[in-house]
Order: C-alpha cells, then structure tokens, then sequence
C-alpha cells in the first residue's frame, strides 16, 4: 500500500541547476498536486492535474513546470533553480468531486545554494 | 487576513492531559480537513468533515458551520501525539476543489 511516493527525499541543487522532482501514486486517482511548503505559511499550491492530459497554475507557479505522464505520475520541474525555491514540496492526489480526501507523499526538501 | 487560522501556534502539555486545537476560516466551505505531520515526515490525513463530529481512538474533531469553527481534541495525550497539526478547508474550484491551509499548530507532550 504505497499511496503517493515522491522522490527524491532531499536534494541540494546550486542556482541555476535544473531538477525534476517525481511523484506517482497507485490509487488510481483523477487528481494530482504539487504544494511547497514554507516556515510560518500553509502550504500553497503550485500546481494541479484535474485528470490526465490536463494541467492547471495554482498560487505560486512561477519557476516551475509540470508534468502529467499518465494517471499515475506528475513531476514538477524547477528549470533554473533560485534560492527562493528552498522549501519542502509535497505531492497529493484525491479523488476527483467534492469533499474528496488528500493523500500527501513523504515530502522533498530542496535547498538551493 | 489568512483565509484559515488556527490557534494556538505552539503548544505544549504533559502527557495525560486534554488538548484542543482550534481552526477558523472565513470563507464558505464544502469540507475541513484535519491533517498530522510528523518531524521530517509526510502529511497524514486525520478527518475530513462537513457536519457535526467525528471520532477516531483518542481524537475527536468538531465543527460549527455557522460560527465557521472547527476544533481537535486529543484526550490522554501521548508523546507520540506530538506533531505539527494542520487545518485545511476545501471550496469549490471549477469543477474540483482547493485546499486552502491554516499554518499549522506545533504540538509537544512531555512525558
């Protein structure tokens, strides 16, 4: 019973250095999500898929790009990694409608020097 | 004015002892969800709710639609219920919904 994996778990990149953080999840759900997480803020949502073949900005996009391959994965691409891009990303999926449940993965810790 | 606060920020209680957690938010709703994060660990999904109360072991989450309030309540807390305590509300999206979160609240039990 995996649920949302996410990898890798941390990661130290310099600026300018492009990654690719991935998530996949083996619940078969619609929708997927990409929040970052910081000191003294909820979580904000960066991007979201609603089904497959879709994508959709959220409250911070800026700096990154998505990716829904398939049902199961979406990968989030910092392309020019900057310093204000440290924090902790976490990847959901739920069930597409209303008053749906989250599932998060374990989180990445990105620091960029 | 964040659309989702909670309160206290940091708490700290011996262990034994009741906990409550308090959320409010501002806006119209579908859902409140209540979720635990463990130090350098994932987030967990406790309870989401629309109505009324819910009950899981020793947690118990509450909510008043009409005062748009929603508490946690931990009884005979435990070490291990130490973790940062997230409040979060759905609202409707286009066709989905968005998880709008509170900051959460850091809670420590003492043994």
């Amino acid at each position: 019973n995996a649920g949302v994996t996410q990898t890798p778990k941390f990661q130290v990149l310099k600026t300018g250095q492009s990654m690719t953080l991935q998530c996949a999840q083996d619940m078969n759900h619609n929708s997927m999500y990409w929040y970052r997480q910081d000191p003294g803020m909820g979580l904000r949502l960066i991007y979201y898929s609603a089904s497959e073949g879709t994508t959709d900005k959220g409250e911070v996009p800026n700096g990154y790009n998505v990716s829904r391959l398939n049902k199961r994965e979406f990968s989030l691409r910092l392309e020019s990694a900057a310093p204000s891009q440290t924090s902790v990303y976490f990847c959901a999926s739920s069930e597409s409608g209303r008053n749906t449940e989250a599932f998060f993965g374990q989180g990445t810790r990105l620091t960029v020097v | 004015k964040n659309e989702v606060e909670q309160s206290p920020q940091n708490l700290t209680a011996q262990e034994g002892e009741f906990i409550t957690i308090n959320c409010s938010y501002s806006v119209g709703i579908s859902a409140l969800h209540w979720l635990q994060q463990h130090p350098g660990g994932g987030i967990v999904s406790l309870f989401m709710l629309s109505s009324g109360k819910k009950k899981h072991g020793r947690l118990i989450a509450t909510i008043n639609i009409q005062e748009k309030h929603s508490s946690l309540h931990i009884t005979a807390s435990h070490p291990r219920d130490s973790a940062v305590y997230i409040c979060a509300v759905s609202t409707p999206h286009f066709g989905n919904e968005k998880l709008t979160f509170g900051t959460g609240t850091r809670l420590t039990i003492i043994p």
